[in-house]
């Protein structure tokens, strides 16, 4: 079966770090990918792992470990607008490139 | 514009009746998908086309369900005799063809609101 787990819901302070995690269990990996959707929008790519390890791209990260079925997503100096939610995907592979999605964690920064 | 086009942005219809749901995708991508977002549930894959080749459809919930895409751009989502469980926003993605790592681009989506 497919399984992605994600917290629904977590709070940080503004200027903080925040680590938000994502697990799965898939029939296949072709990659994980995270994006950031505000309330009324379109989601919006922030980044893609396919092997084990860190990608950093400014103030947000991503690591993998494929090994545990296992990625997290990491903000650092938070900003208020920040606030949205974060949604994990897994490609499965095979002939389709379709996404399969957690059911996303709402990040709400506090002042 | 440069991005994803969802029209409408909104529709409110009474149960039974048809709709139909219109993505325009990034010029030049070739892969397009469309997905489902019900409140508190992660997205749902519908279906994808790529290209000349046959749609990948097995995400279509009912029969009720059905797309096409025209001249391998613009896109429409058809769903007959709706049914309020159909309420959702209906998202549509476009990207570059496949190569690892290439990232879908989302629409804004259009709000199905079933009566």
């Amino acid at each position: 079966g497919q399984n992605i787990d994600q917290p629904t819901e977590m709070t940080a302070t503004e200027g903080a770090i925040v680590q938000i995690n994502c697990t799965y269990q898939t029939s296949g990996f072709n990659g994980l990918f995270w994006y950031q959707q505000h309330a009324g929008e379109a989601p919006t790519f922030l980044s893609y792992n396919v092997l084990d390890g860190l990608e950093e791209k400014g103030r947000f990260s991503s690591f993998l470990s494929r090994s545990k079925g296992y990625s997290y997503l990491l903000l650092k100096e938070l900003q208020m607008k920040d606030s949205a939610s974060y949604l994990c995907a897994v490609r499965e592979g095979g002939a389709t490139n379709k996404l399969i999605f957690g059911t996303g964690t709402l990040l709400a920064v506090q002042p | 514009g440069a991005g994803v086009s969802q029209s409408p942005s909104n529709k409110v219809t009474e149960k039974g009746k048809d709709v139909e749901l219109r993505c325009d995708p990034i010029s030049g991508h070739t892969a397009l998908y469309w997905y489902r977002q019900s409140l508190g549930q992660g997205l749902e894959f519908l279906i994808y086309f790529q290209g000349n080749s046959a749609p990948d459809k097995s995400g279509l919930p009912s029969d009720r369900f059905s797309a096409e895409r025209t001249g391998g751009s613009v896109s429409t989502l058809t769903i007959q005799r709706t049914q309020q469980e159909d309420s959702a926003v209906y998202l549509c993605a476009s990207s570059l063809p496949d190569r690892v790592g290439q990232p879908q681009h989302f629409g804004d989506g259009t709000r199905l609101s079933i009566l």
